[in-house]
């Protein structure tokens, strides 16, 4: 079984500050890690993903995430934020093999920024 | 355009009624999925297909039902056994349905039963 933590339900910063959004998970097997980033009343979208290889992903958008296997994490990092980046952000897994497309999901972390 | 319809944008029934949500890609994708969204619990797998004629169950399938007769199509009934159906729901397709694959979602239906 799999589970995922976001571990935080809202996160308030103002335009130009760094945010983190944080991510745990659990999972007894080899994990594909992704974040999803949702828009009011719309799809999610991919933002970034963590297959192999390098820990650190980055997104075309300026996000970037770290795979952290010792402390089954994937934190969601962006040094300044806009105004446009308010959206729920949302953290999945999925297992390497045998796991035909399955995301388990984290419980969404709303970003609200202010100008 | 390339993409995934999901229609009606909201839907009303009354409880008791079943109710089918629609579900398109022209994305040449073989693999398709039903997500059920609540507020404060993301996202949970409903039902999965990754081939025509064939569909597997998530993680909360009951009182759902699914039918995969088209590549491009993945109909989800909601029937009158299912709990609590008042909920956003997202349909998502992939290209293999491999682990690796980007999941491209529609713009969801908001579902009220009254």
């Amino acid at each position: 079984a799999q589970s995922v933590t976001q571990l935080d339900s809202q996160v308030p910063v103002f335009e130009e500050a760094p945010v983190e959004l944080r991510c745990n998970y659990s999972s007894s097997v080899s994990v594909y890690l992704f974040w999803y980033v949702q828009y009011p009343n719309q799809g999610l979208q991919l933002l970034l993903k963590y297959l192999s290889g390098s820990t650190l992903v980055e997104s075309i958008n300026g996000f970037e995430a770290e795979f952290n296997k010792s402390q089954t994490s994937f934190h969601l990092r962006k040094p300044s934020v806009h105004i446009s980046d308010t959206a729920e952000y949302f953290c999945a897994v999925s297992g390497t093999v045998g796991w035909y497309g399955k995301l388990t999901f984290g419980q969404g972390t709303i970003l609200t920024v202010h100008p | 355009d390339g993409g995934i319809t999901q229609s009606p944008k909201y839907l009303f029934r009354k409880e008791g009624q079943n109710v089918t949500l629609s579900c398109e890609q022209n994305l040449n994708h073989d693999a398709m999925y039903w997500y059920r969204q609540d507020p404060g619990q993301g996202l949970r797998l409903i039902y999965y297909s990754q081939i025509v004629n064939d569909f597997q169950k998530g993680d909360i399938a009951e009182g759902y039902s699914v039918s995969r007769e088209k590549k491009e199509s993945f109909p989800l009934t909601v029937t009158s056994a299912q709990k609590n159906p008042t909920a956003f729901y997202l349909c998502a397709s992939s290209i293999t349905g491999d682990s690796t694959d980007t999941q491209y979602f529609g713009p969801g239906t908001r579902l009220t039963v009254l």
